[in-house]
């Protein structure tokens, strides 16, 4: 049973184009977080949130915690090809581990 | 990520043989966390430890895996009499503590069992 499900897996648009993933769940978490992974490298961290309602922008990119506080949702504007990348949504309940979601891996086309 | 260790970045082992995976925490870190990833998957937990405690190790196998983070040096993901289905990106990540602390990931060490 996956705890965090992404959607979609697999992404594939044009240069120019915008772009939301999304990462739910049933369960409530303290805290969220999105890393963004190349191929043979360790997850990067983007954005950690916190707080039902809470939105949080990284130039183009648009970070958004449901009220709940049981999904979230990435959005691109304008997606260049040095988006391309996996990008993995984890969640996490108080002092305990950090869950995954399964990862999108986009592709931005020239 | 920057600050967590991981070595070796690359290791291979013949099917028996043990691999040891190493990993520093960034400075002033004292939780530590190890992930499994297997090609185009997402990151499966394995354990989490403080030092010289093991709080949760509900991710780890029950046979030939075992981790440890002594009070001085790094922590250690051992596998012992590795099988080729051990083949994968292990990863550590550390925090400054428990509860809403973020969590940062090393760059991985890549197991091939041949």
């Amino acid at each position: 049973t996956q705890l965090l499900e992404q959607s979609p897996q697999f992404l594939s648009i044009q240069e120019g184009e915008n772009l939301t993933v999304y990462c739910n769940s049933s369960s409530v978490f303290s805290s969220l977080q999105w890393y963004r992974q190349e191929p043979g490298e360790g997850p990067v961290l983007l954005v950690t949130v916190v707080t039902g309602g809470e939105v949080k922008k990284l130039k183009r990119l648009t970070f958004q915690f449901g009220d709940a506080r049981k999904d979230s949702s990435l959005h691109i504007t304008a997606a260049q090809p040095g988006d391309t990348g996996l990008y993995l949504c984890a969640g996490r309940k108080g002092a305990q581990k950090l869950v995954f979601g399964q990862g999108t891996r986009l592709t931005i086309n020239p | 990520n920057a600050g967590v260790m991981q070595n070796p970045r690359h290791l291979v082992r013949r099917r028996g043989q043990e691999a040891r995976l190493r990993c520093s925490p960034m400075k002033g870190h004292s939780h530590v966390y190890w992930y499994r990833q297997l090609p185009e998957e997402g990151l499966k937990f394995m354990v989490y430890l403080q030092k010289e405690n093991i709080i949760d190790e509900s991710g780890m196998p029950k046979e030939r895996f075992s981790a440890e983070f002594p009070k001085e040096g790094p922590s250690i993901l051992r596998i012992q009499q590795v099988v080729r289905g051990d083949s994968a990106a292990y990863f550590c990540a550390s925090s400054a503590g428990a509860g809403g602390n973020t969590i940062y990931f090393g760059e991985g060490s890549w197991l091939t069992v041949v």
